[in-house]
C-alpha cells in the first residue's frame, strides 16, 4: 500500500502563475515531510521541508502547507518560471516509516512551466 | 565535486549477469542510502548504512540483492543473476547521522537495463 501518494501525474502552468502541487498520506505517525526536484538525468535535490508540528514553511517562491488533520500537503511555487520544469517528489520521515531515516517517497509530479 | 557520485551512469547487461553498483557518498556523511526508481515508479528504499552499525537490509527485493560499505566511505550494490525487473534507476543517497528531520543528498543515479 502507498503511503504517500501524489495523485497527479503531471501538472502544466503558465510563466508567472502558480503551481500548485498536492501530496496525500495516510500514515499520521510521519514526522516531517520534504519535496524534492529532480531534473532528468540528476538525482534528486531537496527543496523544501515542514515539520509535522507546524502548517507552513516558506522558502522564497516556495512554501509548503501542512494539514495534519487531512493528511495533506502542497506544494505553492509562486511565480512559477520555466526552469521550474521537473519532476516533483514529496516524502515523508519519521516514526511513521518505522525509524528515523527511512524516506518514503511519492511516485512524483512532472511539472511544466510554458512561457 | 563535493556532490555524491555513483558509477556507471548507465548499464546494459544481459539476463543472469551479475552486475556491480557503485556509489561514493559526500566527505564526512555517516548515513548512506541506496534507493530503486522504476518507471513510473516513486523512491523505493533498498538498504541503510549508519556508521558502524548493521546495515537496514529490510527494502532488498529479494536474496539476489546485496550492499556493502566499505571502511564507512564507498559502497557497492551489487546484483546477482540479473532479470528484467530488476531495470530501473538506482539512486545513492547520503546525509549527516539522521536526528529528526534528515535531509538525504542524491547522486545521479545508475541506470540499469537487463535485457
Amino acid at each position: 500500500d502507498q503511503q504517500v501518494k501524489q495523485n497527479s501525474p503531471s501538472l502544466s502552468v503558465q510563466e508567472g502563475r502558480i503551481s500548485i502541487l498536492n501530496c496525500d498520506y495516510t500514515n499520521s505517525m510521519f514526522d516531517y515531510f520534504l519535496w524534492y526536484k529532480k531534473y532528468p538525468a540528476e538525482g534528486p535535490t531537496f527543496l523544501i521541508s515542514i515539520s509535522s508540528i507546524k502548517d507552513k514553511n516558506e522558502d522564497g517562491r516556495f512554501t509548503v502547507f501542512l494539514n495534519k488533520s487531512a493528511k495533506h500537503l502542497s506544494l505553492h511555487i509562486v511565480p512559477s518560471q520555466p526552469g521550474d520544469s521537473a519532476v516533483y517528489f514529496c516524502a515523508a520521515g519519521g516514526r511513521g516509516g518505522g525509524s528515523n531515516y527511512k524516506l518514503t517517497f511519492g511516485k512524483g509530479t512532472l511539472l511544466t512551466v510554458n512561457p | 565535486g563535493a556532490g555524491v557520485s555513483q558509477s556507471p551512469s548507465n548499464k546494459v547487461t544481459e539476463k543472469g549477469k551479475d552486475v556491480e553498483l557503485r556509489c561514493d557518498p559526500i566527505s564526512g556523511h555517516t548515513a548512506l542510502y541506496w534507493y530503486r526508481q522504476s518507471l513510473g515508479q516513486g523512491l523505493e528504499f533498498l538498504i541503510y548504512f549508519q556508521g558502524n552499525s548493521a546495515p537496514d537490509k529490510s527494502g532488498l527485493p529479494s536474496d539476489r540483492f546485496s550492499a556493502e560499505r566499505t571502511g564507512g566511505s564507498v559502497s557497492t550494490l551489487t546484483i546477482q543473476r540479473t532479470q528484467q525487473e530488476d531495470s530501473a534507476v538506482y539512486l545513492c543517497a547520503s546525509s549527516l547521522a539522521p536526528r529528526g528531520y534528515n535531509e538525504q543528498f542524491f547522486g545521479p543515479g545508475t541506470r540499469l537495463t537487463v535485457l
